[in-house]
């Protein structure tokens, strides 16, 4: 089956400084990417839509500045957030889908559950 | 996009089956009911998804009703691994189409 692995599993880091994490689709060629932040006992929220050589497409609220998406090739794509802070502590997790007949379905990663100190 | 009710929560025992329903009323032709799982700390894992036809694979089977306004997502026999929080989400059959979650149901296994 499509296989999503996402890199680092768990961060922990001080306030001030970036923070990147890493989406792989390892079997698959993900034309879509997603990324979702999820607080504790609450859903997933999407946070943004990538598609491979684009922009990212961010859901209203969500700072483009702040978080930071690149989406360079079929297979990987980053979310930075950037001069982070305790606010920011999130679980943060990914999703990718392939090309095909659009009932795809999305494919998600582990999560990276980040905390700032 | 049409939006999904499910209970908060629900029991079940284990090695029964595990019914899980899902109301989208305002569900229009050109959407999928797609259904995911997820258990606590880890990302969502896909079950199934249907547009009209009933679907069974080798994890569940999902009854959609005749009108589509509603659906059912069955573990014919639940085990404790199946204890988690299972989210009922439509979407529209467009490339890429997004993932909107509501707050799902968690189904709690029990000895």
């Amino acid at each position: 089956g499509a296989v999503v692995s996402q890199h680092p599993s768990r961060v922990i880091c001080k306030s001030g400084t970036s923070v990147k994490i890493e989406c792989r689709s390892l079997d698959f060629q993900a034309t879509t990417m997603f990324w979702y932040r999820q607080f504790p006992k609450q859903s997933l929220m999407l946070m943004a839509t990538s598609n491979e050589g684009s922009k990212a497409t961010y859901e209203q609220g969500v700072e483009k500045d702040k978080f930071l998406i690149n989406h360079a090739s079929l297979t990987l794509s980053t979310l930075t957030v950037t001069s982070a802070h305790p606010e920011d502590s999130s679980f943060y997790i990914c999703s990718a889908i392939s090309a095909g007949t659009g009932d795809q379905p999305q494919h998600f990663g582990d999560g990276t559950r980040l905390s700032i100190l | 996009d049409a939006k999904t009710t499910q209970p908060p929560s629900m029991d079940c025992a284990e090695g029964r089956a595990a019914n899980l329903p899902c109301n989208h009323s305002t569900i229009s032709g050109n959407e999928y009911v797609y259904w995911y799982r997820q258990i606590h700390s880890q990302g969502p894992q896909y079950i199934i998804h249907g547009l009209k036809n009933n679907e069974t694979n080798e994890m569940a089977s999902l009854i959609i009703t005749e009108d589509r306004k509603s659906s059912t997502l069955i573990l014919p026999h639940a085990t404790l691994r199946d204890t988690a929080v299972y989210y009922c989400i439509v979407r529209p059959r467009t490339q890429g189409g997004k993932l909107i979650f509501g707050q799902g149901t968690e189904l709690s296994v029990k000895p």
